[in-house]
């Protein structure tokens, strides 16, 4: 088993560009969920899917938006790149009620 | 709204016991959580405490529950360089009909030879 993986692992964006991070897991987990880490501020859940065709917004969601076509696939897409979007991106999965298995996070800058 | 609570830095002698502490939020939570996250890693689950417990050990790993309070500890034993990282505790959360995770901001646990 993979786990969870995600592409890129980097990346660098000019303001306004776009681009779709990829977060795959092979576990079969029906949650699925998206989140930021920046230093100080612990991690803040962007968007989250408890099921294929799902998708909801958790504390930070302005500027990206996602998709789960597949159950084992969630994106996140940023349409029009900031700087304040610099930061690393880490998926998750679960199982409905149980601990999250993570990625090795996305590291994205925007210049 | 409440926020899981955590000291942000710690730092400890290789050898020495360190104490990494958790206040959170919800007094019916079911389970609680310690996750590591080891320098340009993701999270991965340390352990876990179930709500029906005081206490859980697991080799060097000792997990206090103290639920009148609603604190968490995480006591390692004999600290080695390896576990110089940052340390999360989470607590689970219903939010809009759905389970999640609360994550404290994580304590940055720094080993010094």
């Amino acid at each position: 088993n993979a786990g969870v993986t995600q592409t890129p692992k980097f990346r660098v964006l000019k303001t306004g560009q776009s681009m779709t991070l990829l977060c795959a897991q092979d576990m079969n987990h029906e949650y699925m969920y998206w989140y930021r880490q920046d230093p100080g501020m612990g991690l803040r859940l962007i968007h989250y899917s408890v099921g294929e065709g799902t998708t909801a917004k958790g504390e930070v969601p302005d500027g990206y938006n996602v998709s789960r076509l597949k159950k084992q696939n969630f994106l996140l897409g940023l349409e029009s790149a900031a700087p304040s979007q610099t930061s690393v991106y880490f998926c998750a999965s679960s199982p409905p009620r149980g601990e999250q298995y993570f990625g090795p996070g996305t590291r994205l800058t925007v210049t | 709204g409440e926020d899981v609570e955590q000291s942000l830095f710690l730092s400890v002698r290789e050898g020495d016991s360190s104490v990494i502490n958790c206040t959170y939020t919800d007094s019916s939570s079911t389970y609680l959580y310690w996750y590591k996250q080891e320098p340009g890693a993701g999270l991965q689950l340390l352990t876990y405490i179930f709500s029906n417990m005081d206490m859980k050990q697991d080799q060097r790993l000792t997990v206090l529950l103290n639920k009148k309070d609603k604190h968490l500890s995480l006591r390692i034993a004999d600290t080695q360089t390896g576990d110089s990282a940052i340390y999360f505790c989470a607590e689970p959360a219903w939010e809009a009909g759905s389970y999640q995770l609360t994550f404290g901001k994580g304590t940055k646990l720094s080993v010094i030879p």
